[in-house]
């Protein structure tokens, strides 16, 4: 079964700084891969998603991810975080063969200091 | 469309009791998902429909858990003889699978609390 890391569980920057958060997964196979964000109070948001094609995926609110095969990554990338990107960021793992299943990691909690 | 939606927010249950929780996905999506989290950890899947037909259940989903998409709408899932275990987080989630693999669409979820 596939399983689904994150290797910072909290994660507190100040305002302006950059970001990269990690996500490993464990699957051979052909993937689909996604990030989700949930901001206090708020619901589960798909952030951005990978299928097919570039690596690099750019999603909403000016976050990026990257997908590298050979280690199994797909880590998610801001340049310059603002104090509202203060969140949970779930990283997830779908299996490329229409199953629709996904798997999660647990979680990195990101403070934003203004 | 305002998304996808669930009832209740909260429930709190005596151990022992059933319990029903009712999610309306949005409107177009052919796929329903049921998960649950709980403090700490990423949502984990119990099962999904596409349209009425229940396509995967895990393993760790027990008896005393069922779902049903009856028309292909709606969805609802019964906790039978609920126990303190399960209070978690429930969510539900909705997508359109067409082409491919779509990311989903998340309710706010329903909060158990078993007492």
């Amino acid at each position: 079964a596939q399983s689904v890391s994150q290797h910072n569980h909290h994660v507190i920057l100040s305002e302006a700084a950059s970001l990269e958060l990690g996500c490993n997964y464990s699957y051979g196979g052909t993937v689909n891969l996604f990030w989700y964000v949930q901001y206090p109070g708020q619901h589960l948001q798909l952030l951005l998603k990978y299928f097919s094609g570039d690596p690099l995926v750019k999603g909403i609110k000016g976050f990026e991810a990257e997908f590298i095969k050979s280690k199994f990554s797909f880590n998610l990338r801001k340049p310059s975080v603002q104090w509202s990107d203060t969140a949970e960021y779930f990283c997830a793992v779908a299996l490329n063969t229409n199953a629709g299943k996904s798997t999660f990691g647990d979680g990195t909690t990101l403070t934003v200091k203004p | 469309d305002t998304g996808v939606s669930q009832d209740p927010r909260h429930k709190i249950t005596k151990r022992g009791q059933n319990v029903t929780f009712r999610c309306d996905p949005i409107s177009e999506h052919n796929r329903l998902y049921w998960y649950r989290q709980t403090l700490g950890q990423g949502p984990e899947f119990l099962t999904y429909f596409q349209n009425e037909a229940q396509l995967e259940k895990s393993r760790l989903l027990s008896d005393r858990f069922s779902a049903e998409r009856p028309k292909g709408s709606f969805s609802t899932l019964e906790i039978q003889r609920t126990e303190q275990g399960d209070s978690a987080m429930y969510l539900c989630a909705s997508s359109l699978v067409a082409m491919g693999l779509e990311g989903y669409t998340f309710g706010s979820g329903t909060r158990l609390t078993v007492v």
